[in-house]
């Protein structure tokens, strides 16, 4: 089992939908979360840190459910400029590593 | 401000060339990263560096060397470049279980 594990995609939703993404992680010890956003191969850049409590920026709301050991990014009101591929991160403090999922393929289509 | 600056941006190499790929970041982080990552995968890391002085094998470390030159600068080199070698590779740092910040990528092509 990969300790990182997201649906690739590509999702392909229209203008103005609501999408959301999934993403599981196998350790329980795992303490630090991010959703990154990559566009076309190009570095991947932070969209958003994940609490416990849920949070949100505009349109992105992400929540982390411990118990189930996932986290989710909700993105309302879709933009063309969405589109990108969305990358799943867990830090586990000690290990100075940041697993990444490989990622999840968003379309936003005219 | 320009955060993590890698070098070059591209470089082609013939099979068995060597090379080094500089990575410097001037967030004082004292965490850094390699990684690479292929056509339709994720990211996979290659080296870190926890701290000045320290450096760590990742998820696919052979074939290459580090070298973490100071607080700022950490570098990767190919001693003998192979053909699935060819990606891109990215440098990123961090403090502790903060976001990473990632730079622009290497795009590394070996014939």
């Amino acid at each position: 089992r990969k300790e990182v594990e997201q649906d690739p995609g590509p999702f392909n939703v229209p203008e103005g939908a609501t999408v959301a993404f999934n993403c599981t992680y196998s350790n329980s010890a795992s303490q630090s979360f991010f959703w990154y956003r990559q566009d076309c191969r190009k570095e991947p850049k932070l969209l958003m840190s994940v609490y416990s409590s849920g949070n949100e920026d505009g349109r992105f709301t992400a929540q982390l459910n411990r118990a189930s050991q996932y986290i989710s990014l909700l993105i309302r009101d879709s933009k063309l400029s969405d589109s990108a591929t969305y990358l799943c991160v867990v830090f586990t403090s000690g290990t100075y590593k940041y697993i990444f999922g490989t990622g999840t393929r968003l379309k936003v289509l005219a | 401000n320009a955060g993590v600056t890698q070098t070059p941006k591209f470089q082609v190499l013939k099979t068995g060339q060597s090379m080094t790929l500089q990575c410097a970041q001037d967030m004082n982080h004292n965490s850094m990263y390699w990684y690479r990552q292929d056509p339709g995968m994720g990211l996979r890391l290659i080296y870190y560096s926890a701290s000045e002085g320290t450096t760590d094998k990742g998820e696919v470390p052979n074939g290459y060397n580090v070298s973490r030159l100071n607080k700022r600068e950490f570098s990767l080199r190919l001693e003998s470049a192979a053909p699935s070698q060819t990606s891109v590779y990215f440098c990123a740092s961090s403090v502790s279980n903060q976001p990473q910040h990632f730079g622009d990528g290497t795009r590394l092509s070996i014939l």
